[in-house]
């Protein structure tokens, strides 16, 4: 148990629709990274909060968006889902905010039907 | 342009052999390099980090990679196989922009399978 928790585990919903996915870090860490990992496309790095602040950005459309609160929990947010967006959404947490000692949650699994 | 290229898209290797999983890379500034493994169905761990100290760095579970900066290479190795290494394994480049902020990209991903 690596102390990250993601929910929910899996995700079914439609095309157009919006979602939320939820990543709650390891105790103390304050550092938040979001990956995508779909089979045509491989694992991609989303996006990284860090404290609250946005620290780092990767191949995140402009229909995600996330956002880390003051408990540090993080949220991703989907919109106008395609049908492309079905994949494993990972969340990690660090303690800093250098993408090392990463700490990965099981991932929530989104189909978009 | 930065990019990383794993050479490898599957490696078969026999229990008790040596591992060699290839990644190249392009930055234009000094990269640090990172390989990952992610076993089925679990999230992404750590193997070992390259941030321009040592250029041969020692991870967990016996791995350990080597940063060639003449061939742009930081490939994996082993030297024996367990049956318990089977899994995808990631080298990731991260560089800094412009910006401040860091840059990750990640390679296409290489899936070990060791033979009993």
């Amino acid at each position: 148990d690596s102390g990250v928790t993601q929910t929910p585990k899996h995700l079914i919903t439609a095309t157009g629709q919006r979602v939320t996915l939820r990543c709650s870090p390891r105790s103390g860490d304050l550092s938040v990274y979001w990956y995508q990992q779909s089979l045509d496309q491989g694992l991609q790095f989303l996006i990284q909060y860090y404290n609250g602040e946005e620290r780092a950005k990767g191949n995140i459309l402009e229909r995600f968006s996330a956002q880390q609160f003051p408990d540090l929990h993080s949220e991703l947010n989907l919109s106008s889902l395609e049908l492309g967006d079905s994949a494993l959404y990972f969340c990690a947490s660090s303690p800093g905010q250098n993408f090392e000692k990463l700490f990965f949650g099981s991932g929530t699994q989104l189909s978009v039907l | 342009a930065q990019s990383v290229t794993q050479l490898d898209s599957h490696v078969s290797v026999s229990e008790g052999t040596p591992v060699l999983l290839r990644c190249n890379y392009s930055s234009s500034y000094s990269p640090s390099l990172f390989w990952y493994v992610q076993h089925p169905n679990k999230g992404l761990q750590l193997l070992l980090k390259y941030t321009s100290a040592a250029t041969l760095v020692k991870g967990i579970n016996g791995f350990e990679a080597e940063f060639k900066k003449s061939e742009t290479s930081f490939h994996l190795t082993k030297p024996s196989a367990h049956m318990s290494d089977a899994a995808e394994y990631f080298c990731v480049v991260r560089t800094l922009r412009s910006s401040g902020t860091y840059k990750y990209i990640f390679g296409t991903g290489t899936r070990l399978k060791v033979l009993a």
